[in-house]
């Protein structure tokens, strides 16, 4: 079975530009993690969704959003790029929302913001 | 805000030798993972250990947890090269019902030496 997927790979972007980030969660899982991951620091949590609905939120201004499809891929939105947004965006996805149940990570999408 | 704290922030050994890693938290939590990435990728999962398991074991790994002292160590056995990676603890929370997002510390960088 193939792993997490996130696409693009590497992206840079403006300042006050829009990024759309996305996220295929492997084959069964309903629950899709999102986290950025500043250069030097442990990842720091974004969203969850589970079964389409949002679970949780982290401390993150309004211009990020995240929505999940119906087949529980995922996308992370991100309005009026600044120069601190430039991170690596992880997407993890487990079978269940609960924290108890291991979260499997994709490779991660690096977004440089200029 | 990171919850756990890693020690050391860099640990560099020579192949063959063992590498403990140890991570403090603050707040209460259900369970406690360890987490490993290689050069800013994704993130593997090592191992989950739960409030009430102690100790914990799983191939060459070794994690013990103390709820009292809010601490937890990673111990890794005959490293090899290929051990060379940032390694992370991830704990839930217990407060306010947050058991859906995992909070990360600045992880410790593990250099093995062949």
């Amino acid at each position: 079975d193939a792993g997490v997927t996130q696409s693009p790979t590497h992206l840079i972007k403006t300042r006050g530009q829009h990024v759309t980030l996305r996220c295929s969660p492997i084959s069964g899982h309903k629950s899709v993690s999102w986290y950025q991951q500043v250069l030097g620091q442990g990842p720091q949590f974004i969203f969850q969704y589970y079964e389409k609905e949002e679970r949780g939120r982290g401390n993150f201004p309004d211009r990020f959003s995240a929505r999940q499809f119906p087949n529980y891929s995922s996308e992370l939105n991100v309005n009026a790029l600044l120069l601190g947004d430039s991170a690596l965006y992880l997407c993890a996805s487990s079978l269940h929302p609960d924290s108890s149940y291991e979260q499997y990570f994709g490779p991660g999408t690096r977004l440089t913001v200029t | 805000s990171q919850q756990g704290e890693e020690d050391p922030q860099a640990l560099s050994i020579q192949e063959g030798e063992n590498a403990t890693m140890n991570c403090s938290y603050k707040t209460s939590i259900n369970n406690l993972q360890w987490y490993r990435q290689n050069s800013g990728r994704g993130l593997v999962h090592l191992i989950l250990i739960r409030s009430n398991e102690r100790e914990k074991h799983s191939g060459r790994l070794r994690v013990t947890l103390d709820t009292s002292k809010k601490s937890s160590s990673l111990l890794i056995t005959a490293s090899r090269a290929a051990d060379t990676a940032s390694y992370f603890c991830a704990t839930d929370g217990l407060s306010g019902g947050s058991n859906y997002k995992l909070t990360f510390g600045k992880g410790t960088l593990l250099t093995v030496n062949p």
